[in-house]
């Protein structure tokens, strides 16, 4: 079976300083990893994926992941953190293409002024 | 990009009555979508998997007869919350599975369901 772990409830950041939400998982198989971001009463939105090739993920809003197989690990990173990046954000996995995505309990970020 | 769109966003129902909730594929065709709960400050569950024309796929402990799914299209896919009770107030997500080769999920803006 597969599982993702993200170890922080919580991390807390102030404004401009480099922030590292941790994600790291198991797959028998080949992962495929992904990043969203949940505002307050709001749905999921796609951050950054990982399927195959470079280790270093480009995302949207700034953010990047960097996929390590032999640490199992997909931490998400930001080399400068924004208050609006305050908000709720999950890692997920899934095994191949067509399977489901199976989520981290995910990790709140607060990034103070 | 992919955008899936649900209604209501939010709805406040009095205890027995049903609710439906629509989750729609806006600008692609989805032959798999997903319905998740999510309660305050917690991950998503994933309730069940509905197919285009083909009965939804229940994860375990979630009462088929009380949340009913029907995905009678390749851009529809609705969940009906029968006889709702307070416990059954949470904020639902839906998500579609692109068919077009990728394979990715989009996810929905939610609903939040209060049950008085």
């Amino acid at each position: 079976a597969q599982s993702v772990a993200q170890p922080e409830d919580q991390v807390n950041v102030a404004e401009g300083n480099p922030l590292t939400v941790k994600c790291t998982y198991s797959v028998s198989g080949n992962p495929y990893l992904f990043w969203y971001v949940q505002y307050p009463n709001r749905g999921l939105q796609f951050l950054l994926k990982y399927i195959t090739g470079d280790n270093l993920v480009k995302g949207s809003y700034g953010f990047e992941a960097e996929f390590n197989k032999s640490q199992t690990s997909f931490h998400l990173k930001k080399p400068s953190a924004l208050v609006s990046d305050s908000a709720l954000y999950f890692c997920a996995l899934r095994d191949s293409g067509y399977s489901t995505l199976t989520f981290g309990k995910g990790t709140m970020l607060l990034v103070s002024p | 990009g992919a955008v899936v769109s649900q209604h209501p966003s939010r709805v406040i129902c009095k205890s027995g009555t049903s609710v439906k909730i629509e989750c729609r594929s806006l600008d692609f065709q989805a032959t798999t979508m997903f319905w998740y709960r999510q309660f305050p400050k917690k991950s998503l569950m994933l309730m069940a998997t509905s197919n285009e024309g083909s009965k939804a796929t229940y994860e375990q402990g979630v009462e088929k007869d009380k949340f009913l799914i029907n995905h009678a299209s390749l851009t529809l896919s609705t969940l009906t919350v029968t006889s709702a009770h307070p416990e059954d107030s949470s904020f639902y997500i839906c998500s579609a599975r692109s068919s077009g080769g990728d394979y990715e999920q989009y996810f929905g803006p939610g609903t939040r369901l209060t049950v008085t």
